[in-house]
């Protein structure tokens, strides 16, 4: 079984300023890797995947990620954020063997100061 | 493309009632819908696995008989909450599942919120 671990809870971070919202994940097969992004009262919207190639994946909105595989990390950057940013982040993992089940993490929430 | 409705988007209810929620994927067809449960400043916890013309697949500890599941067609999922309790008052997700190349993608509703009064 995988399991996801987000460890921060809660990110506060100045409007322009860089954030990292880190994941951590475990499997004991190969994974595919996901960032959901989730607004007030709304369901999740895939914000970036990694499935296999290039290590360093980027979303139309700024965000990259990077899989790192040593690390079993899956870290969420961006240079310079914004106040349409603050939302709810939840990493994500699947099996790349037909199994189609998401393992969430617990969340991080990106609150963005003016 | 690949939008995922929700009805209702709330609903509130008396202990004891049913409720029923819809999940229809509006501009392609889903062979298979997800139904999850978030409670608040928790994660997602997968519910079921709605396949169209067939029996969903329970999670452990979900109880199939509580929390019926029917996948009429290749757009509309439904999620029946039966006798509801307060225990039962959620944020309920469902997405519909894309064949995307070497993965599969999980589009998702936009959810809703059941309270049982």
């Amino acid at each position: 079984a995988q399991s996801v671990t987000q460890l921060d809870s809660q990110v506060p971070v100045f409007e322009e300023a860089p954030v990292e919202l880190r994941c951590n994940y475990s499997s004991s097969v190969s994974v595919y890797l996901f960032w959901y992004v989730q607004y007030p009262n709304q369901g999740l919207q895939l914000l970036l995947k990694y499935l296999s190639g290039s290590t360093l994946v980027e979303s139309i909105n700024g965000f990259e990620a990077e899989f790192n595989k040593s690390q079993t990390s899956f870290h969420l950057r961006k240079p310079s954020v914004h106040i349409s940013d603050t939302a709810e982040y939840f990493c994500a993992v699947q099996t790349n063997f037909g199994n189609e089940k998401l393992t969430f993490g617990t969340g991080t929430r990106l609150t963005i100061i003016p | 493309g690949a939008v995922v409705s929700q009805h209702p988007s709330w609903v509130i209810c008396k202990s004891g009632t049913s409720v029923k929620i819809e999940c229809r994927s509006l501009d392609f067809q889903a062979t298979t819908m997800f139904w999850y449960r978030q409670f608040p400043k928790q994660s997602l916890m997968l519910m079921a696995t709605s396949n169209e013309g067939s029996k969903a697949t329970y999670e452990q500890g979900v109880e199939k008989d509580k929390f019926l599941i029917n996948h009429a067609s290749l757009t509309l999922s439904t999620l029946t909450v039966t006798s509801a309790h307060p225990e039962d008052s959620s944020f309920y997700i469902c997405s519909a599942r894309v064949l995307a190349g070497e993965a599969d993608t999980q589009y998702f509703g936009p959810g809703t919120r059941l309270t049982v009064l």
